[in-house]
């Protein structure tokens, strides 16, 4: 079965200091790999993406993320982290193979991030 | 550029009562079109998805139901709401295989 799982509820990080949100998966084929935040009561917001070519992808508000085939992970990482960069993150995959866009899921981890 | 809508942001109902919630999308022509749910702030669950008018797929059974009258219109329905159908209701579009999903802000409703 296809999945992706993000093995922490919630990180923890002191404000300056560099930040890793987890995410590895399973997929059939070459994935498509994706990270969204979630700040509280809003839609998510698509941070980066990871379609093909250099394994290091970088995004929006200073995140980057890195692909690592053999160990199926895309972690998430911010080299420091601010008070405000404090939200829900997700990750998700879509297999090369589909052709319907659809996304799975992790089920989140919270980032705090204190000052 | 391309913006999502959804309305209305906020709903409290009773259990019984039908539901409609739209999303539509400007500045993009033939999206992907999805509907999520997400309870407690966690996990999203896909709920349906399409890849043009009249063309809907169910991911979940349940008393929901969705329509695309229009290429850029999606609309969220329930005849009878239950106590369990209250969430954060999210609409998203794509483009393409290698899209990446683009979020509404989302429908918080509540079923009393």
């Amino acid at each position: 079965a296809q999945s992706v799982a993000q093995p922490e509820d919630q990180v923890n990080v002191a404000e300056g200091n560099p930040l890793t949100v987890k995410c590895t998966y399973s997929v059939s084929g070459n994935p498509y790999l994706f990270w969204y935040v979630q700040y509280p009561n809003r839609g998510l917001q698509f941070l980066l993406k990871y379609i093909t070519g250099d394994n290091l992808v970088k995004g929006s508000y200073g995140f980057e993320a890195e692909f690592n085939k053999s160990q199926t992970s895309f972690h998430l990482k911010k080299p420091s982290a601010l008070v405000s960069d404090s939200a829900l993150y997700f990750c998700a995959v879509r297999p090369y193979s589909s052709n319907t866009g659809k996304l799975i899921f992790g089920q989140g981890t919270t980032l705090q991030v204190k000052p | 550029s391309q913006t999502i809508h959804q309305w209305p942001a906020t709903l409290v109902q009773p259990v019984g009562s039908p539901l409609s919630l739209e999303c539509t999308v400007e500045g993009t022509s033939n999206p992907n079109l999805y509907w999520y749910r997400q309870a407690a702030g966690r996990g999203l669950q896909l709920l349906f998805y399409s890849v043009g008018i009249g063309q809907i797929s169910s991911e979940v059974p349940q008393n929901l139901s969705a329509s695309r009258p229009q290429d850029r219109q999606f609309i969220l329905s329930s005849k009878k709401l239950l106590l369990s159908d209250s969430g954060f209701y999210l609409c998203a579009w794509s483009r393409g295989q290698a899209g990446e999903q683009y979020f509404g802000p989302g429908t918080r409703l509540t079923v009393t």
